[in-house]
């Protein structure tokens, strides 16, 4: 019940396009969905994240759309650029799970150019 | 500069081998944790600790211990138990009360 599924594994996505990543989740429990962005060699930084009490959350070219009675959040990055070329996590907490995070697999991103 | 360091960025280790990753962070944060990375894989946790002297186990603590002695450090010790100990291993806080981890560089473990 405390697993987060995400998918696709890989995704290649030409320069001004829209990337889109999904991620599912068991637990009703969780009330905090973050997305970190890591580069290869170094730690996950996050991008942004979003509380069940909205449906949406946008800054600048990436947004979150969230779906609670599907259990279900993505990951939208509009205009996608080269430099966007990273993996993604989504994560989840809450519960009695306060504080720690329940990632997913991960989502390598390439933006051709 | 406030942050998370790790250190050492790389490190290898004969089989058989004890060695201790180090992980330091000047937030205040309360909380700190470490994950194991794969390739492939998501980022599995190893053990964390919410408050100086406290530290649980996560969900692949077999062949880890860790000590919580100072608010600001949080070492890992990857013994000779741990059978496949090459991975990327990340340190992370959080302040209390918050939800957002902040990472550190990470430390890149191999065993010869």
């Amino acid at each position: 019940q405390q697993q987060v599924k995400q998918s696709p594994q890989s995704l290649i996505v030409q320069k001004g396009g829209i990337s889109i990543i999904n991620c599912a989740y068991e637990n009703t429990a969780f009330d905090y969905f973050p997305w970190y962005q890591q580069f290869p060699g170094k730690g996950p930084a996050l991008l942004i994240a979003i509380r069940p009490d909205v449906s949406e959350k946008k800054e600048g070219r990436f947004t979150i759309s969230f779906n609670k009675s599907a259990k279900q959040f993505s990951l939208h990055i509009m205009d996608s650029q080269p430099g966007d070329s990273a993996t993604y996590f989504c994560a989840a907490s809450g519960g009695t799970s306060y504080g720690k995070l329940t990632f997913g697999q991960g989502t390598i991103l390439t933006v051709h150019p | 500069d406030g942050g998370i360091t790790q250190s050492p960025k790389y490190l290898f280790r004969k089989e058989g081998q004890n060695v201790t990753l180090s992980c330091e962070q000047n937030l205040n944060h309360d909380a700190m944790y470490w994950y194991r990375q794969d390739p492939g894989q998501g980022l599995r946790l190893i053990y964390y600790s919410q408050i100086v002297n406290d530290f649980q186990k996560g969900d692949i603590a077999e062949g880890y211990s860790v000590s919580r002695e100072k608010k600001e450090s949080f070492p890992l010790t990857v013994t000779s138990a741990q059978k496949n100990p090459t991975a990327f291993y990340l340190c992370a806080s959080v302040r209390r009360g918050g939800d957002t981890q902040y990472f550190g560089p990470g430390t890149r473990l191999t065993v010869l």
